[in-house]
Protein backbone atom coordinates (compact mmCIF):
# COMPACT_ATOMS: atom_id res chain seq x y z
CA UNK A 1 0.00 0.00 0.00
CA UNK A 2 1.03 3.40 -0.18
CA UNK A 3 3.16 5.30 2.62
CA UNK A 4 2.63 8.35 4.22
CA UNK A 5 5.26 9.97 6.52
CA UNK A 6 5.61 12.46 9.35
CA UNK A 7 8.08 14.37 10.66
CA UNK A 8 8.87 14.77 13.74
CA UNK A 9 7.40 11.93 15.33
CA UNK A 10 7.31 13.60 18.79
CA UNK A 11 8.38 17.32 19.49
CA UNK A 12 8.35 19.09 22.99
CA UNK A 13 8.32 22.75 22.89
CA UNK A 14 7.83 25.84 25.07
CA UNK A 15 4.97 27.55 25.24
CA UNK A 16 4.74 30.30 22.72
CA UNK A 17 6.57 28.87 20.48
CA UNK A 18 5.69 27.55 16.75
CA UNK A 19 6.39 23.61 15.86
CA UNK A 20 6.07 22.38 12.18
CA UNK A 21 4.49 18.75 11.39
CA UNK A 22 5.47 17.45 8.19
CA UNK A 23 3.55 14.48 5.85
CA UNK A 24 4.86 13.43 3.25
CA UNK A 25 3.92 10.91 0.60
CA UNK A 26 6.59 8.61 -0.58
CA UNK A 27 5.35 6.57 -3.32
CA UNK A 28 2.78 8.64 -4.56
CA UNK A 29 1.28 12.16 -5.26
CA UNK A 30 -1.23 13.77 -3.64
CA UNK A 31 -2.65 16.77 -4.31
CA UNK A 32 -5.08 16.57 -1.16
CA UNK A 33 -4.71 15.72 2.46
CA UNK A 34 -6.35 15.30 5.54
CA UNK A 35 -5.25 16.60 8.95
CA UNK A 36 -6.52 15.30 12.07
CA UNK A 37 -5.71 15.29 15.62
CA UNK A 38 -6.63 13.27 18.58
CA UNK A 39 -6.93 14.03 22.25
CA UNK A 40 -6.48 11.00 24.71
CA UNK A 41 -9.26 8.34 24.16
CA UNK A 42 -11.15 10.27 21.68
CA UNK A 43 -11.81 9.62 18.41
CA UNK A 44 -9.81 11.46 15.61
CA UNK A 45 -10.66 15.21 14.73
CA UNK A 46 -10.47 16.15 10.71
CA UNK A 47 -8.89 19.80 11.29
CA UNK A 48 -8.82 20.80 7.46
CA UNK A 49 -8.32 19.67 4.07
CA UNK A 50 -4.72 20.66 2.73
CA UNK A 51 -5.15 21.32 -0.87
CA UNK A 52 -1.75 21.37 -3.55
CA UNK A 53 -1.86 24.78 -5.05
CA UNK A 54 -4.24 26.27 -2.96
CA UNK A 55 -5.73 27.42 0.30
CA UNK A 56 -6.47 24.41 3.00
CA UNK A 57 -10.24 24.12 3.74
CA UNK A 58 -10.60 24.30 7.94
CA UNK A 59 -13.40 22.61 9.77
CA UNK A 60 -15.42 24.98 12.17
CA UNK A 61 -14.31 25.53 15.14
CA UNK A 62 -10.39 25.14 13.83
CA UNK A 63 -8.49 28.61 13.88
CA UNK A 64 -6.69 28.89 10.31
CA UNK A 65 -4.25 31.50 12.10
CA UNK A 66 -3.21 29.25 14.56
CA UNK A 67 -2.96 25.89 12.57
CA UNK A 68 -1.10 27.07 9.75
CA UNK A 69 -1.35 24.42 6.37
CA UNK A 70 1.16 24.61 3.31
CA UNK A 71 0.86 22.19 0.39
CA UNK A 72 3.39 22.95 -1.68
CA UNK A 73 4.13 20.59 -3.58
CA UNK A 74 2.08 16.98 -4.36
CA UNK A 75 3.89 15.18 -2.33
CA UNK A 76 4.91 17.55 1.18
CA UNK A 77 1.93 19.26 3.24
CA UNK A 78 2.98 20.98 6.19
CA UNK A 79 1.08 22.21 9.56
CA UNK A 80 2.64 24.85 11.83
CA UNK A 81 0.96 25.34 15.21
CA UNK A 82 1.82 28.64 16.13
CA UNK A 83 2.03 30.20 18.77
CA UNK A 84 1.53 26.74 20.73
CA UNK A 85 -0.05 26.58 24.15
CA UNK A 86 -0.51 23.28 26.25
CA UNK A 87 -4.19 22.90 25.04
CA UNK A 88 -2.25 21.96 21.93
CA UNK A 89 -0.89 19.28 23.17
CA UNK A 90 -2.41 16.01 21.35
CA UNK A 91 -1.37 13.70 18.67
CA UNK A 92 -1.48 15.16 14.99
CA UNK A 93 -1.91 12.74 11.87
CA UNK A 94 -2.09 13.49 8.70
CA UNK A 95 -3.54 11.14 5.54
CA UNK A 96 -3.91 11.34 2.08
CA UNK A 97 -6.87 9.73 0.04
CA UNK A 98 -5.54 6.28 -2.06
CA UNK A 99 -6.36 5.65 -5.47
CA UNK A 100 -7.73 2.09 -5.09
CA UNK A 101 -11.40 1.00 -5.24
CA UNK A 102 -11.49 0.53 -1.67
CA UNK A 103 -11.97 4.75 -1.29
CA UNK A 104 -9.55 4.40 1.87
CA UNK A 105 -7.06 6.83 3.40
CA UNK A 106 -3.34 6.33 4.10
CA UNK A 107 -2.25 7.66 7.27
CA UNK A 108 1.33 8.74 8.68
CA UNK A 109 2.39 7.48 11.72
CA UNK A 110 1.48 10.92 14.00
CA UNK A 111 3.01 13.29 15.88
CA UNK A 112 2.84 13.74 19.51
CA UNK A 113 3.45 17.36 20.10
CA UNK A 114 3.42 18.29 24.01
CA UNK A 115 3.82 22.06 24.58
CA UNK A 116 5.21 22.80 28.13
CA UNK B 1 -23.43 16.09 17.35
CA UNK B 2 -21.55 12.40 16.34
CA UNK B 3 -22.77 11.12 13.40
CA UNK B 4 -20.53 7.79 13.74
CA UNK B 5 -20.69 6.16 17.13
CA UNK B 6 -18.85 3.24 18.44
CA UNK B 7 -21.13 2.52 21.85
CA UNK B 8 -18.82 0.18 23.15
CA UNK B 9 -15.11 2.06 24.36
CA UNK B 10 -14.04 -1.68 24.68
CA UNK B 11 -14.44 -5.61 24.14
CA UNK B 12 -12.29 -8.71 25.46
CA UNK B 13 -12.50 -11.84 23.69
CA UNK B 14 -10.95 -15.19 23.87
CA UNK B 15 -8.48 -16.50 20.75
CA UNK B 16 -9.73 -18.32 18.76
CA UNK B 17 -13.67 -16.74 19.48
CA UNK B 18 -15.20 -14.06 16.90
CA UNK B 19 -14.91 -10.61 18.09
CA UNK B 20 -17.46 -8.10 16.91
CA UNK B 21 -17.42 -4.90 16.57
CA UNK B 22 -20.34 -2.57 16.08
CA UNK B 23 -20.82 1.08 14.52
CA UNK B 24 -23.74 3.20 14.14
CA UNK B 25 -24.51 6.63 12.19
CA UNK B 26 -26.42 8.75 11.18
CA UNK B 27 -26.03 10.42 7.99
CA UNK B 28 -27.93 8.58 5.16
CA UNK B 29 -25.59 10.38 3.00
CA UNK B 30 -22.16 8.85 3.52
CA UNK B 31 -21.67 6.43 0.61
CA UNK B 32 -19.29 4.25 1.88
CA UNK B 33 -17.48 3.24 5.60
CA UNK B 34 -14.43 1.46 6.61
CA UNK B 35 -12.29 0.45 9.40
CA UNK B 36 -9.45 1.21 10.75
CA UNK B 37 -6.98 -0.52 13.70
CA UNK B 38 -5.04 1.44 15.22
CA UNK B 39 -2.26 0.94 17.69
CA UNK B 40 -0.59 3.25 20.42
CA UNK B 41 0.87 5.96 19.08
CA UNK B 42 0.62 4.94 15.70
CA UNK B 43 -1.37 6.02 12.67
CA UNK B 44 -4.49 3.92 11.93
CA UNK B 45 -4.23 1.45 9.44
CA UNK B 46 -6.98 0.41 6.80
CA UNK B 47 -8.36 -2.75 7.84
CA UNK B 48 -11.65 -3.41 5.06
CA UNK B 49 -14.13 -0.78 3.95
CA UNK B 50 -17.53 -1.54 2.36
CA UNK B 51 -19.70 0.66 -0.31
CA UNK B 52 -23.34 1.78 0.72
CA UNK B 53 -24.32 -0.31 -2.60
CA UNK B 54 -23.33 -3.43 -0.57
CA UNK B 55 -24.63 -5.07 2.18
CA UNK B 56 -21.40 -7.29 3.18
CA UNK B 57 -17.27 -7.13 2.38
CA UNK B 58 -14.84 -9.85 3.42
CA UNK B 59 -11.53 -10.41 3.46
CA UNK B 60 -9.62 -13.03 5.20
CA UNK B 61 -10.35 -13.14 8.85
CA UNK B 62 -12.52 -10.33 8.47
CA UNK B 63 -16.20 -9.71 7.44
CA UNK B 64 -17.80 -6.31 7.56
CA UNK B 65 -21.48 -5.76 7.26
CA UNK B 66 -23.72 -3.05 6.94
CA UNK B 67 -28.02 -2.64 7.24
CA UNK B 68 -28.38 0.45 5.61
CA UNK B 69 -31.99 0.54 7.09
CA UNK B 70 -30.85 0.24 10.06
CA UNK B 71 -27.53 2.73 9.66
CA UNK B 72 -25.00 0.06 11.12
CA UNK B 73 -22.47 -1.66 10.16
CA UNK B 74 -20.27 -4.17 12.41
CA UNK B 75 -16.82 -5.72 11.96
CA UNK B 76 -16.28 -9.42 12.65
CA UNK B 77 -12.96 -11.15 12.61
CA UNK B 78 -12.89 -14.61 13.12
CA UNK B 79 -10.76 -16.23 13.95
CA UNK B 80 -10.06 -13.52 16.68
CA UNK B 81 -5.87 -13.90 17.55
CA UNK B 82 -3.91 -12.06 20.37
CA UNK B 83 -2.72 -9.42 17.49
CA UNK B 84 -5.67 -8.10 16.68
CA UNK B 85 -5.61 -6.68 20.12
CA UNK B 86 -5.98 -2.68 18.93
CA UNK B 87 -8.46 0.02 18.71
CA UNK B 88 -10.34 0.24 16.26
CA UNK B 89 -12.41 2.94 14.58
CA UNK B 90 -15.35 3.19 12.56
CA UNK B 91 -15.56 5.89 9.47
CA UNK B 92 -17.32 6.98 7.12
CA UNK B 93 -17.14 9.41 3.86
CA UNK B 94 -19.82 11.64 2.33
CA UNK B 95 -18.02 11.28 -0.78
CA UNK B 96 -15.45 9.79 -3.08
CA UNK B 97 -12.00 10.14 -1.56
CA UNK B 98 -13.52 12.75 0.95
CA UNK B 99 -12.36 13.23 4.32
CA UNK B 100 -13.31 10.92 6.88
CA UNK B 101 -15.66 10.79 9.93
CA UNK B 102 -14.64 8.69 12.64
CA UNK B 103 -16.20 7.22 15.59
CA UNK B 104 -14.72 6.92 19.01
CA UNK B 105 -12.77 3.71 18.59
CA UNK B 106 -13.84 0.38 20.30
CA UNK B 107 -10.51 -0.93 22.76
CA UNK B 108 -10.42 -4.71 21.38
CA UNK B 109 -8.49 -7.34 23.75
CA UNK B 110 -7.67 -10.63 22.62
CA UNK B 111 -7.16 -12.75 25.17
CA UNK B 112 -4.94 -16.14 24.64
Amino acid sequence: GAVVSQHPSWVICKSGTSVKIECRSLDFQATTMFWYRQFPKQSLMLMATSNEGSKATYEQGVEKDKFLINHASLTLSTLTVTSAHPEDSSFYICSAPGISRYNEQFFGPGTRLTVL
Amino acid sequence: DQQVKQNSPSLSVQEGRISILNCDYTNSMFDYFLWYKKYPAEGPTFLISISSIKDKNEDGRFTVFLNKSAKHLSLHIVPSQPGDSAVYFCAASPGSQGNLIFGKGTKLSVKP
